[in-house]
């Protein structure tokens, strides 16, 4: 267990709203990811951050937003949530300092955008 | 573009091997993970390779061929507690993972 929490773990908004997702490390884990997993896609990196307000993009980083003010939280925003951003969010950190560890996943996020 | 290539879907049956494929193109490589995601929960890790050859943790193994672009994973004595996608993914040349989408594995009694 990597002390890995994610809330909500399941969000209906609709189309237009602002959603923030939240995920929350227990042991000060330099590595946070944000990923979304949808059927029939591998998972699909966000963004991520190396450090406290050290972010970068990922692969599907339009129409997200993150912020990392303490080490243990890394926020997801969606500034204005579309149904094509519905899908299962998944957090990961890296337990060791390098960017090749091993990544864990936090329990995930249901979000549904109507 | 970067690709990485599994199976969609495989069965095999309990007390059995099964051995699951994946192939790769990526920029770069920094080692092959795999993981094991039951149904509606997270990805849990199995094995990390980045050498060729072949890594055994008990009734799971997976081996790498990096000139080959190839990977699979090996369960034997397969339970049904087995039932479960099994997620390759590679870290590329930028340190991010690049993941498949996965191998949905059925396992009969």
């Amino acid at each position: 267990d990597a002390g890995i929490t994610q809330s909500p773990r399941h969000k209906v908004t609709e189309t237009g709203t602002p959603v923030t997702l939240r995920c929350h490390q227990t042991e000060n884990h330099r590595y946070m990811y944000w990923y979304r997993q949808d059927p029939g896609h591998g998972l699909r990196l966000i963004h991520y951050s190396y450090g406290v307000k050290d972010t970068d993009k990922g692969e599907v980083s339009d129409g997200y937003s993150v912020s990392r003010s303490k080490t243990e939280d890394f926020l997801l925003t969606l500034e204005s949530a579309t149904s094509s951003q519905t899908s299962v969010y998944f957090c990961a950190i890296s337990q060791g300092e390098r960017e090749t560890d091993t990544q864990y996943f936090g329990p995930g996020t249901r979000l549904t955008v109507l | 573009g970067q690709n990485i290539d599994q199976p969609t879907e495989m069965t095999a049956t309990e007390g059995a091997i099964v051995q699951i494929n994946c192939t790769y193109q990526t920029s770069g490589f920094n080692g092959l993970f795999w993981y094991q995601q039951h149904a509606g929960e997270a990805p849990t890790f199995l094995s990390y390779n980045v050498l060729d050859g072949l890594e055994e943790k008990g009734r799971f193994s997976s081996f790498l061929s990096r000139s080959k672009g190839y990977s699979y994973l090996l369960l034997k004595e397969l339970q049904m507690k087995d039932s479960a996608s099994y997620l390759c993914a590679v870290l590329d040349s930028n340190y991010q993972l690049i993941w498949g989408a996965g191998t949905k594995l059925i396992i009969k009694p």
